[in-house]
């Protein structure tokens, strides 16, 4: 378990239509960041907010929104939706200590949605 | 154009026997290599690290190797077991002017089967 929550696991709608996917941070983490992942694509970067403030986009789709809340937990909002838009979203956040080399992000389980 | 590429979609590989899983990206502006580990169902789970100023990491079973000049990393995992059995992904990343860091850019996997 990374600590890292997304609600709902699974989502299904019709083309047009909007929807809104869930995520907390692990606690402490003040960065967090969206990826999709498509059978074609393979894990894509969205968007990244850090304490509430943008701070990175990736290949987001205008049609693709993020904010992140005081709480610090995230959304993604996806609107007109697409056939093409059926994919994983992933979550993940991490703690970015520039002691370190690297910047390990922690992954959520993931929702699957699915647009008929 | 994929700045991170695995080129092998699957490798099987017998029980007890070296797993050899590789990468090439193609951006020298990235800070460090990490690799994931992915069971369906699941977020990608962090595995192992290397900084682009070392050529080698290890940790237990697993080593990544980093060769700069050929832009090209590769995993081993010695002696491979059942549990090893997943899809795994390359991924890059770098810290920005900002003091935080970017989003990862990921491989499309590379789905390893162990075999008994």
């Amino acid at each position: 378990d990374s600590g890292v929550t997304q609600t709902p696991k699974h989502l299904i709608t019709a083309t047009g239509q909007r929807v809104t996917l869930r995520c907390s941070p692990r606690s402490g983490d003040l960065s967090v960041y969206w990826y999709q992942q498509s059978l074609d694509q393979g894990l894509q970067f969205l968007i990244q907010y850090y304490n509430g403030e943008e701070r990175a986009k990736g290949n987001i789709l205008e049609r693709f929104s993020a904010q992140q809340f005081p709480d610090l937990h995230s959304e993604l909002n996806l609107s007109s939706l697409e056939l093409g838009d059926s994919a994983l979203y992933f979550c993940a956040s991490s703690v970015v200590d520039r002691r370190q080399y690297y910047n390990e992000q922690f992954f959520g389980p993931g929702t699957r949605l699915t647009v008929l | 154009d994929q700045q991170v590429k695995q080129n092998s979609p699957s490798l099987s590989v017998q029980e007890g026997r070296i797993s050899i899983l590789n990468c090439d990206y193609t951006n020298s502006m990235f800070d460090y290599f990490l690799w994931y580990k992915k069971y369906p169902a699941e977020g990608p789970t962090f595995l192992i690290s290397i900084s682009s100023i070392k050529d080698k990491n290890e940790d237990g079973r697993f080593t990544v190797f980093l060769n700069k000049s050929a832009k090209h990393l590769s995993l081993h995992i010695v002696p491979s077991q059942p549990g090893d059995s997943a899809v795994y992904f390359c991924a890059a990343g770098g810290f920005n002017s900002g003091g935080g860091a970017d989003g990862l850019t990921f491989g499309k996997g590379t789905h390893l089967i162990i075999q008994p």
